[in-house]
C-alpha cells in the first residue's frame, strides 16, 4: 500500500538552529500537509501545499516556518531558527483531492526535540 | 482553540464488548467528520468518516453516528477487539477548507 515517508524519525536539536524535515508523499497526490502534535496535546494543522504554493497556513505557521516541494517528490518543512515549544510530533501528510479527497495519508511522523 | 473535543482522555473496554468515543464540536459550519486511530510512533490512520448529510455510516465493526443538533459525533466498535487498543481521534472540516481540526484524543484499552 502506497505511504507517506517522513525522515528522519527523530531529530535533536540546539535551539536557535535550523531544521528541515523531509516527507516524500504518494506519488500521484497533489495536495501536501504539514501537522504537529505537541506532547500531550492534540494535532494542530500547520500548512497546506498545492500547486506549488501555500493555500492555507495557521497561526503557528509564523515566518520562521516555510515550505518546498524542491524536486517534485519531497516535500519539506523548514524551521529557521527553532524554540523550545517547537518540540513536537510533526506530520506530514498528502492527498489526491484536497481534504475531502480520497486518500488523506499521514506520514508516521518526525519526532523534533529542541533542547 | 477548543471547536473539537473529546472530553474522555482513555477508555477501557473488555474485548467482546462495545466500544462508544465520543467527541463534540461547537462550529456549526462544520460538514465533513472523520475518525482517525493511532499507534504509537505512526501516524495518524483513517478509520472512517461522514458527511453531514447522514446521521450514520457503518463500516465493519465501526460505526460513526452524527447528531447536528447536539454538534456530537460518536464511534461505536462492536465487538471490541485488543487490537482496536490506540489513541482515536475525531477530526472535521469545512467544505472547501483544506484542513482538519483534531480533538485531543482519546486512549482506548480493550482488555482480552
Amino acid at each position: 500500500e502506497p505511504e507517506v515517508t517522513q525522515t528522519p524519525s527523530h531529530q535533536v536539536t540546539q535551539m536557535g538552529q535550523e531544521v528541515i524535515l523531509r516527507c516524500v508523499p504518494i506519488s500521484n497526490h497533489l495536495y501536501f500537509y504539514w501537522y504537529r502534535q505537541i506532547l500531550g496535546q492534540k494535532v494542530e494543522f500547520l500548512v497546506s501545499f498545492y500547486n506549488n504554493e501555500i493555500s492555507e497556513k495557521s497561526e503557528i505557521f509564523d515566518d520562521q516556518f516555510s515550505v518546498e516541494r524542491p524536486d517534485g517528490s519531497n516535500f519539506t518543512l523548514k524551521i529557521r531558527s527553532t524554540k523550545l515549544e517547537d518540540s513536537a510530533m510533526y506530520f506530514c501528510a498528502s492527498s489526491e483531492g484536497g481534504v475531502r479527497g480520497y486518500g488523506y495519508t499521514f506520514g508516521s511522523g518526525t519526532r523534533l526535540t529542541v533542547v | 482553540d477548543q471547536q473539537v473535543k473529546q472530553n474522555s482522555p482513555s477508555l477501557s473496554v473488555q474485548e467482546g464488548r462495545i466500544s462508544i468515543l465520543n467527541c463534540d464540536y461547537t462550529n456549526s459550519m462544520f460538514d465533513y467528520f472523520l475518525w482517525y486511530k493511532k499507534y504509537p510512533a505512526e501516524g495518524p490512520t483513517f478509520l472512517i468518516s461522514i458527511s453531514s448529510i447522514k446521521d450514520k455510516n457503518e463500516d465493519g465493526r465501526f460505526t460513526v453516528f452524527l447528531n447536528k443538533s447536539a454538534k456530537h459525533l460518536s464511534l461505536h466498535i462492536v465487538p471490541s477487539q485488543p487490537g482496536d487498543s490506540a489513541v482515536y481521534f475525531c477530526a472535521t472540516t469545512i467544505y472547501n477548507f483544506n484542513k482538519f481540526y483534531f480533538g485531543s484524543g482519546t486512549k482506548l484499552n480493550v482488555k482480552p
